[in-house]
Order: structure tokens, then C-alpha cells, then sequence
């Protein structure tokens, strides 16, 4: 197992363009979560899915964000229109059950919107 | 609402020195409590967690917490640092309880160790 992979890595973007980012969790955890993390700042929650079902999601996940787990295996975040707002450090975490195991985290997606 | 405070922006201690990072929660019952670790360009990892039982908690690479309720913290610490301890240290709560699992974090303190 290669732990949470995600893709790209980086990316750079303009101004109003739409950027998708994807998560492929570790196969057996059911449950995935978006971070976004800012330049001094703690991971923000932005979403979180149990296998396909989205079950809850940040006030800071407005409509320009949208995120998908078809089948309940990997992840999509796409944000529509980018601001430069928006430039952060995307993180995607997978767990299995609760708390008890903790998350695993990606190395993240550095966004930057020019 | 949950809360984490770390007061403690950048901390820079000398190779071999002891470490203490802060951590202060809010929260209306004992959540579960996380540290994790990042290095630049990185994601995150879990370095301990505690959830109930012995307040003192051992983690990985050496570190330790512990949790003190009175006092509504989760202090990390580690007897004699490395050099490859240095990094940015997240200190976690998640609530007891919940269904979701979703964690709230801290502002993260950045660890300088000089040679």
C-alpha cells in the first residue's frame, strides 16, 4: 500500500479558470476528508465522504467548490472560476472508522492562482 | 465550538535540547486529541493520539504528551532533539462523540533546531 496519493502536485493557474485535483485514498478506508491549508495557517476542513456518500461540508466550501467519490474509491475537488483566494495547500486524508486510527494524509496539491 | 490554540508561532532549540510545543483546547467534554507532524511540502503525520486511559502518551520518533484536563491542554515533548525534528507541529482535537470525524487544528508551531 502507497499510503493517500494525490495528483498533481502542484498547480498553477489563472485567474477564473477551473482546476480539478484528485485523492485515491488507501483502498480499505472508507472514509476520505478535504483539507485546505493556508500560508501559516492550520488544515482547514472543507469536506468529508463515507465511501460515495458526501455527509458533511464547510461553510468555507462554497459553490464554486464541488467534490465527488464516485463508488467510493478516489476523490475529485474541482473549484469553478479560481480566485486568488483560493491558492492553498489542498489536502485529502483517508481513515478507517472514526478517530481511533487517525488519518492519513496525502502530500497535498499546492494550488497557485495568478 | 472546538478550538486549538498553539501559542507558540516558532520555537528554535539547540540539537540535543529538551522540547515542549503548547497546546490549549476548547471544548465542552475531553475530545480526542491528535499531534501530527509536517515537513515542508508535505503532508501530515500522526505522531500520537490520545483518547482515554493514561494521561501520558508515546508516540512515534521519540515524542510524548500529555494531557492534563484541569488545565485543558496536550503539551508535546521530547527529551533531546534531532536535527531532522525540525518541521511544523499541528496539535488536533476532534469531538467525542461524533459521527463525522472531523478534526480542528491548530495554527501549527514551526520547530527551528540549530546544530
Amino acid at each position: 500500500d502507497t499510503g493517500v496519493s494525490q495528483n498533481p502536485r502542484h498547480k498553477i493557474t489563472k485567474r477564473g479558470q477551473n482546476v480539478t485535483f484528485r485523492c485515491d485514498p488507501i483502498s480499505e478506508h472508507n472514509r476520505l476528508y478535504w483539507y485546505r491549508q493556508t500560508l501559516g495557517q492550520g488544515p482547514e476542513f472543507l469536506t468529508y465522504f463515507q465511501n460515495e456518500a458526501q455527509l458533511e461540508k464547510s461553510r468555507l466550501l462554497s459553490d464554486r467548490f464541488s467534490a465527488e467519490r464516485p463508488k467510493g474509491s478516489f476523490s475529485t475537488l474541482e473549484i469553478q472560476r479560481t480566485e486568488q483566494g483560493d491558492s492553498a495547500m489542498y489536502l485529502c486524508a483517508s481513515s478507517f472508522g472514526q478517530f481511533l486510527y487517525g488519518y492519513t494524509f496525502g502530500s497535498g496539491t499546492r494550488l497557485t492562482v495568478v | 465550538a472546538q478550538s486549538v490554540t498553539q501559542p507558540d508561532i516558532h520555537i528554535t532549540v539547540s540539537e540535543g535540547a529538551s522540547l515542549e510545543l503548547r497546546c490549549n483546547y476548547s471544548y465542552g467534554a475531553t475530545p480526542y486529541l491528535f499531534w501530527y507532524v509536517q515537513s515542508p511540502g508535505q503532508g501530515l503525520q500522526l505522531l500520537l493520539k490520545y483518547f482515554s486511559g493514561d494521561t501520558l502518551v508515546q508516540g512515534i520518533k521519540g515524542f510524548e504528551a500529555e494531557f492534563k484536563r484541569s488545565q485543558s491542554s496536550f503539551n508535546l515533548r521530547k527529551p533531546s532533539v534531532h536535527w531532522s525534528d525540525a518541521a511544523e507541529y499541528f496539535c488536533a482535537v476532534g469531538a467525542r462523540g461524533s459521527t463525522l470525524g472531523r478534526l480542528y487544528f491548530g495554527r501549527g508551531t514551526q520547530l527551528t533546531v540549530w546544530p
